[in-house]
This record gives structure tokens, C-alpha cells and sequence, in this order.
């Protein structure tokens, strides 16, 4: 099956510091998620973006396709944006869910 | 509210013992999926419905079944819980299996 592989898995930044998120996966996709698991363990979906560029106030996230990768920026962060990111794929063949990675732990110290 | 509800909370288990694990959504959503997470393999599928009637496998599916008899549920059945399966169980639901899934607040089951 299709793999999903995430970078960096742990992050440690300062409040007001900009970030980038990466995501890499193995084949061609129908369908990428980016979500933000917070402290709770809520899971929010934050972008859906199979390709393009999409950007929701602080966040924004940019897929090409066709080189297999997303990227997930948040700039002048909050320790509100502290949590797991993931990012989850869907590749149309076998099983019709989400392939997820394992995850980037952000941490946003103030 | 709409959105995904799941029932219970937490949950205590021995090991042996039968358990079902409800989730309710109220989006009309003909898509819905179970996942569970476990500390340093993230998300794993373990089964979905595209449309009421219809249900399918994923990644982790064994000790594990479903159904779907209606549009707004789709419960999780343990039949006899083993200590492997202690884990953090997601409900998620999609307009289709191709958009955007939303996510419940998640089911923390022990088995012991």
C-alpha cells in the first residue's frame, strides 16, 4: 500500500516562529488531509488539498502532486498551535480510508 | 451540534469480554470509517462503510467487526477483547469516500 512519511517528527519552536511541515508519500493520491490532533486528542481537519495551494489565516498548505509531497506552513506561531500534526493520504486502491503518517509533535514554547 | 458523537468515553475491559463501541453522526454523511491509534504508528484503518449496507476492511481489521444498518451509525464490536486492543478508537464520517472526513472525540479502551 501507499506510504506516508512525515518530517520532521518532533519540533520545538519559540512563540512568533514560522514553521514548515512536510509530508512525502509513495504514489499517486485522489485525496490528502492535513490534520491537528491538540492536547486533548481532538483531531481537526484542518486543509484538504490533493494539489494547490490553500491558506486559512495563519495556516497554509501547498501539495504537488506530481513530485508526491505537501507542506504545511504556520507562521508567527501561538502555543495554541502546540499538538500532532498529520498529514493522511488516499490513494484509491484496496481499503477506501485514509493512509496516515505518524505525525509531527510541534511544540510552541512562549 | 452536528458532528460525530462516540460512546463511551473510557472504558475498562478484561480480556475475554465482548464489547461494542457506538458511533452516531448527524451530517447525513454516507461515508464512515474506524481508526486506532496507538503511541508511535499513528492512525491505523480498521474498517469503513461507504454507504448504509455496505461495509469493507482496512489495514487492522482482525477481532474486529461492524455494521451498518442505517445512515447516522455504524458500531464498533470487540467480540472478545484481547490486551493488543487497548488502544484510542476514532469514528470519522465523509459525504463520500473521497472528501473531507471529520472526526469524533474518540473511544480510550483498556483491556486488561
Amino acid at each position: 500500500g501507499i506510504q506516508v512519511e512525515q518530517s520532521p517528527p518532533d519540533l520545538i519552536l519559540q512563540e512568533g516562529a514560522n514553521s514548515t511541515l512536510r509530508c512525502n508519500f509513495s504514489d499517486s493520491v485522489n485525496n490528502l488531509q492535513w490534520f491537528h490532533q491538540n492536547p486533548w486528542g481532538q483531531l481537526i481537519n484542518l486543509f484538504y488539498i490533493p494539489s494547490g495551494t490553500k491558506q486559512n489565516g495563519r495556516l497554509s498548505a501547498t501539495t504537488v502532486a506530481t513530485e508526491r509531497y505537501s507542506l504545511l506552513y504556520i507562521s508567527s506561531s501561538q502555543t495554541t498551535d502546540s499538538g500532532v500534526y498529520f498529514c493522511a493520504v488516499y490513494s484509491g486502491g484496496g481499503a477506501d480510508g485514509l493512509t496516515f503518517g505518524k505525525g509531527t509533535h510541534l511544540i510552541i514554547q512562549p | 451540534i452536528a458532528g460525530i458523537t462516540q460512546a463511551p468515553t473510557s472504558q475498562i475491559l478484561a480480556a475475554g469480554r465482548r464489547m461494542t463501541l457506538r458511533c452516531t453522526q448527524d451530517m447525513r454523511h454516507n461515508a464512515m470509517y474506524w481508526y486506532r491509534q496507538d503511541l508511535g504508528l499513528g492512525l491505523r484503518l480498521i474498517h469503513y462503510s461507504n454507504t448504509a449496507g455496505t461495509t469493507g476492511k482496512g489495514e487492522v481489521p482482525d477481532g474486529y467487526s461492524v455494521s451498518r444498518a442505517n445512515t447516522d451509525d455504524f458500531p464498533l464490536t470487540l467480540a472478545s477483547a484481547v490486551p493488543s486492543q487497548t488502544s484510542v478508537y476514532f469514528c470519522a464520517s465523509a459525504r463520500g469516500f473521497t472528501d473531507t472526513q471529520y472526526f469524533g472525540p474518540g473511544t480510550r479502551l483498556t483491556v486488561l
